[in-house]
C-alpha cells in the first residue's frame, strides 16, 4: 500500500503570496492518478486538480499542479482570502484498486 | 447539477450495525463508480470503499474489509454502505463521492456515524 506524505503540515502566508505544497509518494505514482482537493471547515472536499496537472471544472488558473514519479506539487500563484483551507493529495492504485490520501496541509493566514 | 445526499448516520454501540444511503441525482448514475470516504473528527480523509458502475466489482480498505459491504441500486440512483461489527475507530463523517476511476469529482456533505457505548 502506497503512503503519501504532505509537507509542510502547516503553511502560514499572506494574501497575494505564492504557495507551494508538496506531496511525496512512497512508491512511483502514475501521473494519471494523482489528485488534489481543497477542504474548508464544515464543508465537503472539492476537487482542484486531477491527472497531476489538469484543473477541475471551475477551478481558477492560479491553481496549478505538477510533478512526476514520487514528487508532486500544488502551486497557488497568488493567494486569495478564500484559498486558506486544508489541502489533500490523493493517489489511485490500479492493482489492487485502492485510493490513498495524504495527511493534509493546512494553509493559514499569516 | 450533481447532488449527493447521504443519510443513515447516528449513534451506535460497539459491535452494532448501521446502513448508510446516498441518493444521487444530476448525472447518469450507472456510468460512474461510486465510493465512500470518511473523515474522523479533526482528522484527514480516508478512503473506505468503491463499487463499479454496474455494481459487479467492489473494493475495500483493509480497515473495513470483512465488516463493511458497499452496494448500489441503479434503478433508484442510490449507493449504500452496510456497516457491521462497528468499532470506536469507525466514528467519522462518511461522504459518498462520485468519480471516474482515479479521483472523486463530486462529494456529498456527509453523514456522521458515532460508535460509542
Amino acid at each position: 500500500e502506497g503512503v503519501l506524505t504532505q509537507s509542510p503540515g502547516t503553511l502560514s502566508l499572506s494574501p497575494g503570496e505564492r504557495a507551494t505544497l508538496s506531496c511525496r509518494a512512497s512508491q512511483s505514482v502514475s501521473s494519471n492518478y494523482l489528485a488534489w482537493y481543497q477542504q474548508k471547515p464544515g464543508q465537503a472536499p472539492r476537487l482542484l486538480i486531477y491527472g497531476t496537472s489538469s484543473r477541475a471544472t471551475g477551478i481558477p488558473d492560479r491553481f496549478s499542479g505538477g510533478g512526476s514519479g514520487t514528487d508532486f506539487t500544488l502551486t497557488i500563484s497568488r493567494l486569495e482570502p478564500e484559498d486558506f483551507a486544508v489541502y489533500y493529495c490523493q493517489q489511485y492504485g490500479s492493482s489492487p484498486r485502492e485510493y490513498t490520501f495524504g495527511q493534509g496541509t493546512k494553509l493559514e493566514i499569516k | 447539477e450533481v447532488q449527493l445526499l447521504e443519510s443513515g448516520g447516528g449513534l451506535e454501540q460497539p459491535g452494532g450495525s448501521l446502513r448508510l444511503s446516498c441518493a444521487a441525482s444530476g448525472f447518469t448514475f450507472n456510468t460512474y463508480a461510486m465510493s465512500w470516504v470518511r473523515q474522523a473528527p479533526g482528522k484527514g480523509l480516508e478512503w473506505v470503499s468503491t463499487v463499479s458502475g454496474s455494481g459487479d466489482s467492489t473494493y475495500y480498505a483493509d480497515s473495513v474489509k470483512g465488516r463493511f459491504t458497499i452496494s448500489r441500486d441503479n434503478s433508484k440512483n442510490t449507493l449504500y454502505l452496510q456497516m457491521n461489527s462497528l468499532r470506536a475507530e469507525d466514528t467519522a463523517v462518511y461522504h459518498c463521492a462520485k468519480g471516474p476511476w482515479g479521483y472523486f469529482d463530486d462529494w456529498g456533505q456527509g453523514t456522521l456515524v458515532t460508535v460509542s457505548s
